[in-house]
């Protein structure tokens, strides 16, 4: 069965702890994305990779970090900086950035990230 | 600059009658059109897409949605609105060339669609 999971579903984050999302997909994509979405403002794009050693910044990259030391796997990494990181975190993929028309991004169930 | 706006923030329909969700976006190549579903806490399912090919687009559960390039519109319908259709709508559109030599999908705000029995 092809798709993206992520986990956990819900996570805790105490004053000045880092945490880590995680993202895996089996669909053989090149390209992950990271989404951030708040109530009334859709999705905002944290960071994306086109392909496996690369990632680049997205609108609202601060206070968070990525790597990309596989093609499967695209760990978010929600760290102190990050003042208001209570929200909904999507992770997303596609075949590539490579620009096809109608390329399409599929996603995955989500992480929703609480501070306590 | 590439925009997506989708007009309504909410859209309350009875069970049975026509659904309406609109959209408009602006973009300064032809773009490729998408619409998603977000079920509460969940992740965004693909309805339907454009890619310049037909202009009226048939998408899942009954959904289509037509490009009207005059307008600029994708609006999203359906004849006839099912309780299982309540949940949130996204407009998306994807240039087909980069900027600033990148390519990025651009979310609509979301519609949130209420289904009344």
């Amino acid at each position: 069965d092809g798709g993206i999971t992520q986990s956990p579903k819900y996570l805790f984050r105490k004053e000045g702890q880092n945490v880590t999302l995680s993202c895996e997909q089996n669909l053989n994509h090149d390209a992950m994305y990271w989404y951030r979405q708040d109530p009334g403002q859709g999705l905002r794009l944290i960071y994306y990779s086109q392909i496996v050693n690369d990632f680049q910044k997205g609108d609202i990259a601060e206070g968070y970090s990525v790597s990309r030391e596989k093609k499967e796997s695209f760990p978010l990494t929600v760290t102190s900086a990050q003042k208001n990181p209570t929200a909904f975190y999507l992770c997303a993929s596609s075949i590539g950035l490579a620009g096809g028309l109608g390329e399409t991004q599929y996603f995955g169930p989500g992480t929703r990230l609480l501070v306590l | 600059a590439q925009s997506v706006t989708q007009l309504d923030s909410h859209v309350s329909v009875s069970e049975g009658t026509p659904v309406l969700l609109r959209c408009n976006y602006s973009s300064s190549y032809s773009p490729s059109l998408f619409w998603y579903v977000q079920h509460p806490n969940k992740g965004l399912q693909l309805l339907l897409k454009y890619t310049s090919a037909a202009t009226l687009v048939k998408g899942i559960n009954g959904f289509e949605a037509e490009f009207k390039k005059s307008e600029t519109s994708f609006h999203l319908t359906k004849p006839s609105a099912h309780m299982s259709d309540a949940a949130e709508y996204f407009c998306v559109v994807r240039p087909t060339r980069p900027t600033s030599g990148t390519y990025k999908y651009i979310f609509g705000t979301g519609t949130r669609l209420k289904v009344l029995a």
